[in-house]
């Protein structure tokens, strides 16, 4: 069964409401991470954590928030939804080295 | 700063190999991933390498040069399945995270 699971899978919202993504990992990961995939960017990181109640920015946080309550979840949140964060965002998770990124199926988010 | 460059496309044949290519600059270098992508799904782990050379994984190899700041992923005896994105991720030298190239979208014709 899936080790990291993302919700919801898909979602349209609008200009200026507020979202968030919700990522679960089984995998006992210490670190977890958002990334966003925009055709021409590939994969960007957005925000990242390895530990409970703390987050990290990555290389685009502009725009979003990000929560990380407990070792198994760590939720995206965008306050004010744009047109530009349409794209698809896809959590992972890894042990202590990021050797290895175990990837949730992804949410395609489309923000009208 | 971080920067990983892969050419965007990349056509082959059933049964003969591929070698898709992945450039980097970094101020740290600290591990090369490499990861398979199909259409629709989630990116999936392949390979990681960190030592100069040439890494044989059967379907799969890996080889990087640290002095050229350069990798290639080979594939042999191609399939049409093989047919996906590839993607080369930069470990950082804290080794927190990754930074992806944008991927080589691989066709492997008949």
């Amino acid at each position: 069964e899936a080790a990291v699971t993302q919700s919801p899978r898909s979602k349209v919202a609008v200009t200026g409401g507020k979202v968030t993504l919700s990522c679960h990992q089984t995998n006992n990961h210490d670190y977890m991470y958002w990334y966003r995939q925009d055709t021409g960017h590939g994969l960007r990181l957005i925000h990242y954590s390895y530990v409970a109640d703390s987050t990290e920015k990555g290389d685009i946080p502009d725009g979003y928030k990000a929560s990380r309550p407990s070792q198994e979840n760590f939720s995206l949140i965008l306050e004010l939804a744009s047109l530009s964060q349409t794209a698809v965002y896809f959590c992972a998770s890894s042990p202590g080295t990021v050797n290895t990124l175990y990837f949730g199926a992804g949410t395609r988010l489309s923000v009208l | 700063g971080q920067g990983v460059e892969q050419p965007a496309k990349l056509m082959s044949v059933e049964g003969t190999f591929a070698r898709v290519n992945c450039t980097y600059s970094t101020s740290g270098f600290n591990g090369l991933s490499w990861y398979q992508q199909r259409e629709g799904q989630a990116p999936v782990f392949l390979s990681y390498v960190v030592l100069d050379g040439l890494k044989d994984s059967g379907h799969f190899s890996t080889f990087l040069s640290r002095s050229n700041g350069y990798s290639y992923l080979l594939l042999t005896e191609l399939q049409i399945k093989d047919s996906a994105s590839y993607l080369c991720a930069v470990r950082d030298y804290m080794g927190y995270k990754l930074t992806f190239g944008t991927g080589t979208s691989l066709l492997v014709d008949p």
